[in-house]
């Protein structure tokens, strides 16, 4: 079975700070992709970025990036340079390429707050 | 495009009482998706459908029935509403569903509650 660990519920950083949220994983399947969204406090879920379990370098996007550690199963977002808005629930995903339906299964996310 | 809608918003329900919250998407994704989300928590998987005519039940799918008569509506069923249905209600797609690569869609919500 499938499993998403987000072992911090709330994290407090001061502005431009670099934040690195963690996210641990448990899954069979050698092939599945990771993701991370983020929901601000207006609700909506906002996909940031996805990895790969074949793709050979860390997924960057912007400020965001993905500290893939495959054989400790482990895909921490970090955050360069927060802002004030970066402050929202963050959400570590995962797909198994087999799943029925290519259902994706959450974590319980981290409550990033950015501290001017 | 408008991606992911869902009406209602908000609302109100009474113990007992039913109502369809409304998920249209119009990117032409074949998979679709309905999560609730209490509070605090994450995302739940309540039931998805591959296609028009074809739905299955997720994680949490009692208390709740799903149709899709057509590629781009998936309205979710609430019948006999309890309090422990008070939550934020997502509906989500993707497309080409063997994909992983690919992410979902969300809508903005719909937050309902059941007093």
């Amino acid at each position: 079975a499938q499993k998403i660990t987000q072992t911090q519920p709330g994290m407090f950083v001061q502005e431009k700070e670099a934040v690195t949220l963690d996210c641990t994983y448990d899954t069979s399947d050698p092939s599945y992709g990771l993701f991370w969204y983020k929901q601000p406090s207006s609700g909506e879920m906002i996909f940031l970025i996805y990895q790969g379990s074949y793709d050979q370098q860390n997924a960057t996007e912007g400020r965001y990036s993905l500290n893939f550690q495959k054989a400790r199963k482990s895909a921490n977002l970090v955050i360069s340079a927060s802002q004030l808005g970066d402050s929202a629930m963050y959400f570590c995903a995962m797909r198994e390429a087999y799943s029925s339906a290519s259902k994706i299964i959450f974590g319980s996310g981290t409550r990033l707050s950015i501290r001017p | 495009n408008a991606g992911v809608t869902q009406t209602p918003k908000f609302r109100i329900l009474k113990i007992g009482q039913s109502m369809t919250l409304q998920c249209t998407q119009d990117m032409n994704h074949n998979y679709m998706y309905w999560y609730r989300q209490d509070p605090g928590m994450g995302l739940k998987l309540i039931y998805y459908s591959v296609g028009a005519g074809i739905t299955d039940k997720g994680e949490v799918p009692n208390g709740y029935n799903v149709s899709r008569s057509t590629t781009e509506d998936f309205p979710l069923r609430l019948e006999l509403a309890a309090p422990s249905q008070t939550s934020v209600y997502f509906c989500a797609s993707s497309s080409q569903g063997q994909g992983i690569h690919n992410e979902q869609f969300f809508g903005p919500g719909t937050r309902l509650t059941v007093l």
